[in-house]
């Protein structure tokens, strides 16, 4: 069964220092993997998708995720975080020819941006 | 492009009262999924839908949740009887089927927050 495991609920980094944001994915194909961010008492909005064109995948609001077969990682980083980057991130995953098409989340990482 | 629509977006009924939830795809999307978010257990799959026809609803916890999609522009989810453990963000997404499904994106409404006393 394909899964994902987001190390650390809650990150927390200074404004202006890197952000790292951890995923691993479990899966035995390869699959395609997400990054989604929600911001309070709203939905998740869509960051970035890998989709095995390109290992290094640049998303929205400067957020970027390099895929990693060997780790089996996907973790997000962005060079200098800002306030507005607090909120809560989660990193999905699905595979093909799995019998479902459904898109399996991780628990979340929350982001605090300390000024 | 208005996005999905979920309504209510806050929902408060007492245990044992019929609640329904209500979303709007964005037109032109051919998949519907509804998502249960709460701390303990994260974002959960309930159900979801390919051209109205329900393909996968394992999720569902039990016989007290249905849903619906009586067509293309309209799904429903409900509980009967609710209980207080229901309470949760329950999540309306929608998806289009761009070349590969595998790689189309979810696009997720604003939520209802359920909480049942």
């Amino acid at each position: 069964a394909q899964s994902v495991t987001q190390l650390g609920s809650h990150v927390s980094v200074s404004e202006g220092a890197l952000v790292l944001l951890r995923c691993n994915y479990s899966s035995s194909v390869p699959p395609y993997l997400f990054w989604y961010v929600q911001y309070p008492n709203q939905g998740l909005q869509l960051l970035l998708k890998y989709t095995s064109a390109a290992t290094l995948v640049k998303g929205i609001n400067g957020f970027e995720a390099e895929f990693k077969k060997s780790e089996t990682s996907f973790h997000l980083t962005k060079p200098s975080a800002h306030m507005s980057d607090a909120a809560e991130y989660f990193c999905a995953v699905r595979v093909s020819g799995a019998g479902s098409y459904q898109l399996t989340f991780g628990k979340g990482t929350k982001l605090s941006v300390i000024p | 492009d208005a996005g999905v629509i979920q309504s209510p977006r806050h929902e408060v009924t007492e245990m044992g009262q019929e609640v329904t939830l209500r979303c709007k795809p964005i037109s032109g999307h051919d998949y519907l999924f509804w998502y249960r978010q709460t701390m303990m257990r994260g974002l959960e799959l309930l159900i979801y839908f390919n051209n109205n026809v329900p393909i996968d609803d394992s999720g569902m916890p039990e016989d007290r949740f249905s849903a619906k999609m009586p067509n293309a522009s309209f799904s429903t989810l409900k509980i009967q009887p609710s209980e207080p453990r229901d309470s949760a963000v329950y999540f309306c997404a929608s998806s289009p089927r761009q070349g590969s499904t595998y790689n189309s994106p979810l696009h997720f409404g604003n939520g209802t927050r359920l909480t049942v006393t």
